[in-house]
């Protein structure tokens, strides 16, 4: 069982916001401080669409956000389309533990 | 433009070693700030972090799997190798490389991946 634990699914409509949870449920993550999101359409390399919590690389859309609450990070996609169907990744980094990299469980957006 | 590819054996046989390679472009790992990690996914399973390795050849290990894992660099190949030894059905798994750019703390690209099944 993964120390980051995400629903197994979401779906919406396009045009839709859908939002992931990240929760913290093992030490093993630190300080939850350094989390972030991946995209994966299966068979293609994952890509980052969120990084410390809540920053955008450059050339991702505006509408992917990031936050945090507690032990619960969230990745929220508004506007929802078709090509963001994809499998959906937390990650949390940290240096207080030598478990450097924990990623979440993994969630299935669906667009309906 | 950074691209990372892995290669290596789709079927590997219980208790061998498998040595998958990544080779990459568009950064030199003699160059301060890169990084190249191993990332692997069981099928239906969460992503799981493996080793990473640094320009100044420093290297980290997941803890459970530290003791059968080696991560080594070829500078002028522009590759890094992963060996995971007395392998077990249970890694079976898509195998990951992906570029870090040191203090950041994520992967900022990947390669696709390759798929090593693990079976007599």
């Amino acid at each position: 069982q993964s120390a980051l634990t995400q629903p197994a699914s979401v779906s919406g409509s396009p045009g839709q916001s859908i939002t992931i949870s990240c929760t913290k449920t093992s030490s093993d993550v630190g300080d939850f401080n350094y989390v972030s999101w991946y995209q994966h359409h299966p068979g293609k390399a994952p890509k980052v669409m969120i990084y410390d919590v809540r920053n955008r690389p450059s050339g991702v859309s505006n509408r992917f956000s990031g936050s945090k609450s507690g032990n619960t990070a969230s990745l929220t996609i508004s506007g929802l389309r078709a090509e963001d169907e994809a499998d959906y990744y937390c990650s949390s980094y940290t240096t207080s533990s030598t478990l450097f990299y924990v990623f979440g469980s993994g969630t299935k957006v669906t667009v309906l | 433009q950074i691209t990372l590819k892995e290669s290596g054996p789709t079927l590997v046989k219980p208790t061998q070693t498998l040595t998958l390679t990544c080779t990459f472009s568009g950064f030199s790992l003699s160059s301060k700030t890169d990084g190249v990690g191993w990332i692997r996914q069981p099928p239906g399973k969460a992503l799981e972090w493996l080793a990473l390795i640094y320009w100044n050849d420093d290297k980290d290990y997941s803890p459970s799997l530290k003791s059968r894992l080696t991560i080594t660099k070829d500078t002028s190949k522009n590759q890094v190798v992963l060996t995971l030894t007395n392998i077990d059905p249970v890694d079976t798994a898509t195998y990951f490389c992906a570029h870090r750019t040191w203090p950041a703390a994520y992967f900022d690209y990947w390669g696709q991946g390759t798929l090593v099944t693990v079976s007599s």
